[in-house]
Parts: structure tokens; sequence; C-alpha cells
């Protein structure tokens, strides 16, 4: 199946620092990849969609500024989480899916193992 | 409202039980239901996805209730490695909605 590599797997940083997360999609190319972000004992939480070679969309609730991504290429997006707090402290996982707007609805997405922040 | 409920859990069941979950979200609009399983600390993975006709993967059965707004996943004889977090996600609008997930604990 389709593989989604992220980088790096666990980072702790100071408080103000920015943080950079990579998503690499390593056999498919994916015109969108999904920023989502969990915290203890609760659901995946949808942060932004990423498009290649345009602006992000971003949830409600979710500061651009703050979470800026980056889709230059069809196989990687970022995320830097700029000026980390300790409340940004959580697991931010990636996602895409395979091929472009014609399998929206096939619903299978290929997640990335996951990035946990700590902001100390 | 959460746009997709889920019962928290844990459920702690024994090897070979038979174990429900449930799930329910509000927008009636949404396209397409699925089933994830996500071990702890870990990434989602897709189990199934749930069909309006009911769909059955060896011991997993999904169901969909439209007019209900319901999704439900049956375990049949349940595994230790069954243990998991199951997510009840909905495509809306080619966005994927997670439940936050029923724990299952299957006990020897």
């Amino acid at each position: 199946g389709a593989v989604v590599s992220q980088h790096p797997s666990r980072v702790i940083c100071k408080s103000g620092t920015s943080v950079k997360i990579e998503c690499r999609s390593l056999d498919f190319q994916a015109t969108t990849m999904f920023w989502y972000r969990q915290f203890p004992k609760q659901s995946l939480m949808l942060m932004a969609t990423s498009n290649e070679g345009s602006k992000a969309t971003y949830e409600q609730g979710v500061e651009k500024d703050k979470f800026l991504i980056n889709h230059a290429s069809l196989t990687l997006s970022t995320l830097t989480v700029t000026s980390a707090h300790p409340e940004d402290s959580s697991f931010y996982i990636c996602s895409a899916r395979e091929g472009g707007r014609m399998s929206a609805n096939t619903g299978e997405l290929f997640f990335g193992e996951g990035s946990r922040l700590t902001v100390l | 409202r959460k746009e997709v409920e889920q019962d928290p859990g844990p459920f702690n069941v024994p090897e070979g039980a038979t174990v429900a979950f449930n799930c329910t979200y509000s927008n009636s609009a949404s396209q397409s239901f699925f089933w994830y399983r996500q071990d702890c600390r870990k990434e989602p993975k897709l189990l199934m996805s749930v069909y309006s006709s009911g769909n059955e993967d060896g011991r997993f059965t999904a169901q969909l209730n439209r007019a209900s707004q319901y999704i439900s996943l049956l375990i049949r004889d349940s595994k230790l490695s069954d243990s998991a977090t199951y997510l009840c996600v909905v495509n809306q609008g080619g966005k994927l909605i997670f439940g936050q997930g029923t724990e299952l604990s299957v006990k020897p």
C-alpha cells in the first residue's frame, strides 16, 4: 500500500522556538495532504488541508500564521509550528490521499507515523 | 453537538467475546463512512469502509443507517490483538472527520 513518511517522530523544544515537521508520500503523488492534531484521549482534529502549489485551507479556529503549511511538491508538505508554546504540545499527524480529486470519496487516507511535540 | 460521536469506553472484554461499537454523526450530507483502528501512540489505519447494505470482513461487520445517522461495528470472537482504539470516520466533502474513538481491551 501507499506509504507516507513523517519526520521527526518526536521533538522537544523550548517555548518560543519554531518546529518544522515534514510529511512525504514515498510511492505516490499527493496533490492533497491533511494535517491533524490529536490531544490525549481525544479525536484527531483536522487542522488544515494542504494543496500542492497553492495556499493551505485552514479549519476554523486554527491560526494560519502560527501553523505554516507549505506544499511545494507533489510528495512533500511541511508544517511549521511558529513560536511554539506548551499548549501546542500534541501529536501531529499528516495524511495523504493517493491520486487527485477523482479519488476524493474513496476515503482511505494514508497516515504518517505522527510527530509528538513537547514544548517546555 | 460533536460532528461524530462515539462512546469512549473502555470496553473490557474476554477473548472470544462479541463486542459492538456505535457511532452517530450530525451532518446528514455526509458521503461515506469508515472505521479506522489506532493502536496506542501510533497512526490510524483503515479497518473497513461502511456501506448502506452492511458489509463483513472476517470477524468484523459494519452497518450504516442513514435515516438514523448511525454507524456500528461488530467484532466477533475477539482476539487479544484486537485491543486498540476504534475510530468512526465520516467523509464530508472530501474531508475525513474523526470521532474520539472507542477503546477496546481484550483480556485473556
